[in-house]
């Protein structure tokens, strides 16, 4: 099993609906948890973070984390073809100090929007 | 904010030649680094992570002697790819973390550096 899952796809999505994107890990200690955009050819980019159980919101996108039942999610609304690219979910097991020490990656879920 | 850069940005070299890539934290210490190797279409793995002024660790699978890392101050660290083959072209990023305000840490990538072995 691996240890960072993101539901496959690619998904694609209209101009405007909501992107829905899940991941499941499989390390209970896990602290930390990221959400981040690729774009072909570029690094990652940190679009969220959550530590807490609940929903975080930060304009059009919004972190759901469950960690009962080890799901993170990300909703992205208004979905716009800018928002087209690879989403990268990541989890990590230390929360503190300088650094959040290793950071273990899903697969990543391609979304396209399309116009 | 925090700017991680790396040097360089691509490079092209024949197969058997050694290729060194730096990765700096411009305005921030980082006692710690991380490199990452991204194959074409697939995710970022971990390969070491690179403490100052000491050993770097390797993840399970990377050879340490292929996979030089230097951590020789708290703004630099360089990863000497050693007698580089066709399979270790890919596409090579770092990362360092900082305290940010309120007491959150702030991880910052870097552009990444894409190599290719003829």
């Amino acid at each position: 099993q691996k240890e960072v899952e993101q539901n496959s796809g690619p998904l694609s999505v209209p101009e405007g609906a909501i992107a829905s994107l899940n991941c499941t890990y499989s390390d209970r200690g896990s602290q930390s948890f990221f959400w981040y955009r690729q774009y072909s050819g570029k690094s990652p980019e940190l679009i969220m973070f959550i530590y807490s159980n609940g929903d975080k919101e930060d304009g059009r996108f919004t972190a759901q984390l469950n960690k009962a039942s080890q799901y993170v999610s990300l909703l992205i609304r208004d979905s716009q073809p800018s928002d087209s690219a690879t989403y990268l979910c990541a989890v990590a097991g230390y929360a503190g100090g300088t650094s959040y020490g290793k950071l273990t990656f899903g697969q990543g879920t391609i979304l396209t929007v399309h116009p | 904010g925090a700017v991680v850069s790396q040097h360089p940005s691509w490079v092209i070299c024949k197969s058997g030649t050694s290729v060194k890539i730096e990765c700096r934290s411009l305005d921030f210490q980082a006692t710690t680094m991380f490199w990452y190797r991204q194959f074409p279409k697939q995710s970022l793995m971990l390969m070491a992570t690179s403490n100052e002024g000491s050993k770097a660790t390797y993840e399970q699978g990377v050879e340490k002697d292929k996979f030089l890392i230097n951590h020789a101050s708290l703004t630099l660290s360089t990863l000497t790819v050693t007698s580089a083959h066709p399979e270790d072209s890919s596409f090579y990023i770092c990362r360092a973390d900082n305290r940010g305000y309120f007491g959150r840490n702030e991880q910052f990538f870097g552009p990444g550096t894409r190599l290719t072995v003829l």
